[in-house]
């Protein structure tokens, strides 16, 4: 299972913290994911972290904004969101692997808004 | 980067009906040096999270009914329920993880007649 939380409304220009709690496989040997999905522009992948660490990879429209990160002993994701931008508005959910994304938990909803 | 096309963009089908959905991607989604082919199918039911059809091309996950199946290679990659039923309803994406960053199709609503 996968749960995300965290989602809330946040000013331009503000900052959120997604987690997500794993359970029921070997967190640490799997790689994740945060995807958004949002009406206009459907589901979009946004970064991915290895299983072990620390290689991470992101879009471009958040390289320098968002921070994926995991904590293997607590089996929890993470993704640090900066710089919020209207655009970011959507659900985000969180996912198991990178290049073969098999498993969505429910999402989270994350506003940008003033 | 790669961008995944699907048509149509929608489809109506009688319960009992074929269906077929259209993937194409703008460049080869084959892994030039792990010789995989990262290509992958959801299904979107209302109100829920996608659920993983099919990885790399064929693929088929545990639970999903035979009627199921999926080709392709290259580029073209194709969905097809042999026997549309009335849980088929939703939405069909396909999604390339083989060049970052990954990329989703459009999405195709099947609807039932």
């Amino acid at each position: 299972q996968l749960l995300a939380s965290g989602g809330d409304l946040a000013r331009p220009g503000g900052s959120l913290r997604l987690s997500c709690a794993a359970s029921g496989f070997t967190f640490r040997i799997y790689d994740m994911s945060w995807v958004r999905q949002t009406p206009g522009k459907g589901l979009e992948w946004v970064a991915g972290v290895r299983g072990g660490g620390p290689e991470t990879f992101y879009t471009d429209s958040v390289k320098g904004r968002f921070t994926i990160s995991r904590d293997n002993f607590k089996n929890m994701l993470y993704l640090e969101m900066k710089s919020l931008r209207a655009e970011d508005t959507a659900v985000y959910y969180c996912a198991k692997s990178i290049r073969e994304i098999e498993m969505w938990g429910p999402g989270t909803r994350v506003t940008v808004s003033t | 980067d790669v961008v995944m096309t699907q048509s149509p963009l929608s489809l109506s089908v009688t319960p009992g009906q074929a269906a077929s959905i259209y993937c194409t991607s703008s460049q080869s989604v084959l892994h030039s040096s792990e010789g995989f082919t990262y290509l992958n199918w959801y299904h979107e039911r209302p109100g829920q999270s996608p659920r993983r059809l099919f990885s790399h091309v064929s693929k088929r996950d545990s639970g999903v009914p035979a009627r199921f199946s999926a080709s392709g290679s290259g580029t073209d990659f194709t969905l097809q329920i042999s026997g549309v039923q009335a849980e088929d309803v939703g939405i069909y994406y396909c999604m390339q993880g083989t060049h970052f960053p990954l990329t989703f199709g459009g999405g195709t609503k099947l609807e039932i007649k």
